[in-house]
């Protein structure tokens, strides 16, 4: 089964700063990562696919790199509504599995 | 647009069955596979299971393999996940979500199950 570990598990920031958010595979998921954005009492919600491919609607502050087992969620400049958890997810196979989360606190 | 609500939650004692349903709506379900993920207290997401477009191929978590079956019933737009020998680390919110072609993309506002005696 493929582990997902991202760093770090808590991310104090301040709004306007520009943040990074790292997910790893245990074995290679080519481009098959999506990274969502979870708020206290609220389902995910999709941000990225495909590793790089912004979901409709999501703000272009958000972005996303990397493939094979090294990935990256940025956030150019964080807004007061971008506070959540935020966590990554390979499709690669099954069984599917999401990363420990990252909470992005407001410093 | 996209809805899913799912439904069938509630206390149950260890050892004992539960049936989650979720309905769906605003798209041709008959297309698309459909997922349970769960979500502990205080903790992260856990992919539960998937059962593809046309019901003929189902996968788990090897946490509940073997104790929880997932289906679906395209004739009424509802996907179902049977709980069985359900214990106290099985204590979540279950989401439904719908794939987009290979990942999710909509999800339910969950339903809460807890085990307890």
């Amino acid at each position: 089964d493929i582990q997902m570990t991202q760093s770090p598990s808590t991310l104090s920031a301040s709004v306007g700063d520009r943040v990074t958010i790292t997910c790893r595979a245990s074995q290679t998921i080519s481009s098959y990562l999506a990274w969502f954005q979870q708020k206290p009492g609220k389902a995910p919600k999709l941000l990225i696919y495909r590793a790089s491919s912004l979901e409709s609607g999501v703000p272009s502050r958000f972005s996303g790199s990397g493939s094979g087992t090294e990935f990256t969620l940025t956030i150019s400049s964080l807004q007061p509504d971008d506070f959540a958890t935020y966590y990554c997810q390979q499709y690669d196979s099954y069984p599917w599995s999401f990363g420990q989360g990252t909470k992005l606190e407001i410093k | 647009q996209v809805q899913l609500v799912e439904s069938g939650g509630g206390v149950v004692q260890p050892g004992r069955s539960l049936r989650l349903s979720c309905a769906a709506s605003g798209y041709n379900f008959n297309n698309y596979g459909m997922h349970w993920v769960r979500q502990a207290p205080g903790k992260g997401l856990e992919w539960v299971a998937v059962i593809w477009y046309d019901g003929s191929n189902q996968y788990y978590a090897d946490s509940v393999k073997g104790r929880f079956t997932v289906s679906r019933d395209n004739s009424k737009n509802m996907v179902y996940l049977q709980l069985k020998s359900l214990r106290a680390e099985d204590t979540a919110i279950y989401y439904c979500a719908r794939s987009g072609g290979l990942h999710l993309v909509n999800w339910g506002q969950g339903t809460q199950v807890t085990v307890s005696s």
